[in-house]
């Protein structure tokens, strides 16, 4: 089958540095997702990770580990507008077709 | 530009009623999905189509129903058979097949109250 967790919640401050993790358990993995949902929109993309290793974008970087079947989203400084939902999903292409499966997000709180 | 539009944005229902939600996309993306979304949880895949006249059902397609007659389009009907169809609807596409670091690209979203 296939799972994915990440923490319900997390609180840093503003200026700091925030880690995301993300285990997932899949038989056809494809590649790992991020992406940043604000409360009543649209996920919009973050980063991509098919390889290990580290991929930086700006303040926002994304580690996989395939052979743990974990990632990491890091936030580099900070900002109040940080503050909005955070989902991993993975896409598994294992029946032939491409399925994105999403974790249940992790709502990441920026305080002044 | 290209994306994808959902509409109507917010819809309301009396139980017992059918409601189809349209999605367009201009993206030309091969693949289209449906998710559902509620409260403090993350998205589940409801239905998803590789091709034209092709799809498959995802973890949560009991009471809903697609078609995919068009590669712009994947309409989604929820039927009286969905038990809680409250909820935030999100269409997604993407070119997977021939772009390998293809994400998903999200429409807006409907959100659907049914009382």
């Amino acid at each position: 089958g296939q799972n994915i967790d990440q923490p319900t919640e997390m609180t840093a401050t503003e200026g700091a540095i925030v880690q995301i993790n993300c285990t997932y358990q899949t038989s056809g993995f494809n590649g790992l997702f991020w992406y940043q949902q604000h409360a009543g929109e649209a996920p919009t993309f973050l980063s991509y990770n098919v390889l290990d290793g580290l991929e930086e974008k700006g303040r926002f970087s994304s580690f996989l580990s395939r052979s743990k079947g974990y990632s990491y989203l890091l936030l580099k400084e900070l900002q109040m507008k940080d503050s909005a939902s955070y989902l991993c999903a993975v896409r598994d292409h294992g029946s032939g077709t491409y399925k994105y499966i999403f974790g249940t997000g992790t709502r990441l709180k920026v305080l002044a | 530009d290209g994306g994808i539009t959902q509409s109507p944005k917010y819809l309301f229902r009396k139980e017992g009623q059918n409601v189809t939600l349209s999605c367009e996309q201009n993206l030309n993306h091969d693949a289209m999905y449906w998710y559902r979304q509620d409260p403090g949880q993350g998205l589940r895949l409801i239905y998803y189509s590789q091709i034209v006249n092709d799809f498959q059902k995802g973890d949560i397609a009991e009471g809903y129903s697609v078609s995919r007659e068009k590669k712009e389009s994947f309409p989604l009907t929820v039927t009286s058979a969905q038990k809680n169809p409250t909820a935030f609807y999100l269409c997604a596409s993407s070119n997977a097949r021939s772009s390998y670091n293809s994400p998903l690209h999200f429409g807006n979203g409907t959100r659907l109250t049914v009382t």
